[in-house]
């Protein structure tokens, strides 16, 4: 089955500094890579996606890059403030029209240090 | 308009008792999933739907039954329940013909 690997574990950045977190995973045929925020207590929040079709992806302070070749992606946060102190999810899926199944990575926990 | 809804928050049982985790969404998404969250690791995928009458199994299905008599309604059964089934429980939506998915609030489960 899919593996997906993330680091960093943690993360502590200052606030309006960039913050860079990776992922590998190991099926190649994966199509689908979203990217969760969770606080603490709460549910998973899905912020930005990517398809395997697309190298990269924005939405204002979040970007993602996807290497199919190399078979990672990554999530930047730039000027980050207080408020994305969370934990990060990575996750991929092979979608074929159907339910995405998803894998997870294991979490990165961000913080945002004023 | 709801969402995704979750019963009950909180939950302790002990060992060898059964019960069912509830999830209902009022969004007419055509597929559902549970996943399990442990502490340190990401989500797992146990049970999921691409509609109602059809279920399939995820990575971690063992210990766990489900159901979907209904487009709204996936509930998920503990038949003989073990402290290895303390997690965090989150269903998820998705619309058909759309990728992203959608997590209820979770139900908090300890096993005793």
């Amino acid at each position: 089955g899919e593996n997906v690997e993330q680091h960093p574990s943690t993360l502590s950045v200052q606030e309006g500094d960039s913050a860079v977190i990776k992922c590998t995973y190991s099926d190649s045929a994966s199509n689908y890579f979203p990217w969760y925020k969770q606080e603490l207590g709460k549910r998973p929040q899905l912020i930005i996606d990517i398809r395997s079709n697309v190298g990269e992806k924005k939405d204002q302070r979040i970007a993602v890059t996807l290497n199919k070749t190399a078979k990672h992606f990554s999530l930047h946060i730039t000027e980050t403030q207080p408020e994305d102190s969370a934990v990060y999810f990575c996750a991929v899926a092979l979608n074929t029209g159907t339910a995405s199944k998803l894998t997870f990575g294991t979490g990165t926990r961000l913080q945002v240090t004023l | 308009n709801a969402g995704v809804t979750q019963t009950p928050k909180f939950q302790v049982l002990k060992t060898g008792q059964s019960m069912t985790l509830q999830c209902a969404q009022d969004m007419n998404h055509e597929y559902m999933s549970w996943y399990r969250q442990d502490p340190g690791m990401g989500l797992r995928l146990i049970h999921y739907s691409v509609g109602a009458g059809i279920t399939d199994q995820g990575e971690v299905p063992n210990g766990y039954n489900v159901s979907r008599s209904t487009t709204e309604d996936f509930p998920l059964r503990l038949l003989s329940a073990a402290p290895s089934q303390t997690s965090v429980y989150f269903c998820a939506t998705q619309r058909e013909g759309q990728w992203e998915q959608y997590f209820g609030p979770g139900t908090r489960l300890t096993v005793t």
